[in-house]
């Protein structure tokens, strides 16, 4: 499976743009970029995803490196129910191995009044 | 509403003894799939299931086993052969198993403790 490497951790004052970085070198053409979030003992909650172009929702945005080789997520005013764990995943979109997700360690994200 | 549920949510059991978690879900998934929470880690599959009556080992199955007789319902079973069984077990399920996106669906987990 591809990797992700993810900072540890990283702080925001609410009300401010946070930017989660991730990169993945070893991407392939069919793999998407997933991000998910996990708030304390829950399960983890989609955010977003893309393949190629960058991507907006309701929760957040993704910013997606010309080459692929890594992708931001962006929260445009963190509040403080955004602190959670966030994890960027590469999932092969042909299908392979269930549609599994290969989860790492994430980033902390703490999010300050 | 749709969604994923996960019972008991704290489960407590004595060493030796086997253990089934629950996960039931409504949205009508045909994919389903078990991961396993050690504190301070990312989720692990355990097993995963892309249609009825049919499931596949996922990264470390060993000591566990699941049955999919309905589409439903994903339960998985935690064997005395698990040596360190006490975590955070989360199931999940997605649309389907093809190409494309296929985020998954996460329920609020059953956190397993075994003295």
């Amino acid at each position: 499976d591809a990797k992700t490497t993810q900072p540890n951790s990283m702080e925001s004052n609410e009300e401010e743009p946070v930017h989660l970085p991730c990169n993945h070198s070893t991407i392939s053409g069919t793999d998407y970029i997933h991000w998910y979030r996990q708030l304390p003992s829950q399960g983890p909650e989609y955010v977003i995803h893309g393949l190629t172009s960058n991507v907006n929702n309701r929760m957040a945005s993704l910013a997606i490196a010309e080459d692929r080789k890594s992708s931001t997520l962006i929260l445009h005013r963190a509040t403080l129910r955004d602190a959670a764990v966030y994890y960027c995943i590469l999932r092969d979109g042909l299908g392979g191995g269930g549609n599994k997700l290969t989860f790492g360690t994430g980033t902390q994200l703490k999010v300050e009044l | 509403d749709g969604g994923i549920t996960q019972s008991p949510k704290y489960l407590f059991r004595k060493e030796g003894q086997n253990v089934t978690l629950s996960c039931e879900q409504n949205l009508n998934h045909d994919a389903m799939y078990w991961y396993r929470q050690d504190p301070g880690q990312g989720l692990r599959l355990i097993y995963y299931s892309q249609i009825v009556n049919d499931f596949q080992k996922g990264d470390i199955a060993e000591g566990y086993s699941v049955s999919r007789e309905k589409k439903e319902s994903f339960p998985l079973t935690v064997t005395s052969a698990q040596k360190n069984p006490t975590a955070f077990y989360l199931c999940a399920s997605s649309i389907g198993v093809g190409q494309g996106a296929r985020e998954q669906y996460f329920g609020p987990g059953t956190r397993l403790t075994v003295t």
